[in-house]
């Protein structure tokens, strides 16, 4: 049984770039939250998806945005970067009513320079 | 009010002794508390978890005990072992009244459990 999986494992952009980062959540599971971890913090919450919409955003800025496909699987695209945009992003999907039984994916590694 | 404090920020444990980090939270609709493990280069895993209702939940090594009144939560690693090093996250989250199950995270304590 395959687990979260999230795509690419690192990434290098430039300011002012644009980027998609992909994740397919865990089999059987219709919900995906997304997570911003600075080095060295906790992970904070962006944004969950259910039913292909947004159901609930954290403190982000527009720059960031979302997807999710029929077949439950999500990207996080962000806009305009900056050098603060630098952090591992982790997707962490689960079953709607059991949201908080999460299972992470081992994260995108965001470089901005 | 969405804070969570976690306390130490590193901790170093002999093999064999009792790996103590601790949590303090403020919103009181909260009411599922979940421990995350952590290893470089790997996501969070769930690592045990618990719910208001009751104050102590141990799973094999792990303790979590639970003070409502205080607001306050324990992670309790017992027989600390060198594969226990990793960084622990404490989290919070209002699962009644959320459908979203969006967790609160602590700063994080990195766990250093030398041989």
């Amino acid at each position: 049984d395959a687990g979260v999986t999230q795509s690419p494992t690192h990434l290098i952009k430039t300011r002012g770039q644009q980027v998609t980062l992909r994740c397919s959540p865990k089999s059987g599971h219709d919900t995906v939250s997304w997570y911003q971890q600075a080095l060295g913090q906790g992970p904070q919450f962006i944004f969950q998806y259910y039913e292909e919409e947004e159901r609930q955003r954290g403190n982000f800025p527009d720059r960031f945005s979302g997807h999710q496909f029929p077949n439950y699987s999500s990207e996080l695209n962000v806009n305009a970067l900056l050098l603060g945009d630098s952090a591992l992003y982790l997707c962490a999907s689960s079953l709607v009513g059991k949201n908080t039984e999460a299972f992470f994916g081992q994260g995108t590694r965001l470089t901005v320079v | 009010q969405q804070q969570v404090k976690q306390s130490p920020q590193s901790l170093i444990v002999q093999k064999g002794g009792i790996s103590i980090i601790n949590c303090a939270y403020e919103n009181t609709a909260f009411d599922y508390f979940p421990w995350y493990q952590q290893f470089p280069g790997k996501g969070p895993a769930l690592l045990i978890a618990i719910r208001p209702d009751v104050s102590e939940k141990k799973e094999g090594r792990f303790t979590i005990s639970f003070n409502k009144s205080a607001k306050q939560f324990s992670l309790h690693i017992m027989d600390s072992q060198p594969g226990d090093s990793a960084t622990y996250f404490c989290a919070a989250t209002e699962e009644r009244s959320s459908n979203t199950g969006k967790l609160i995270f602590g700063q994080g304590t990195t766990l250093q459990v030398k041989p």
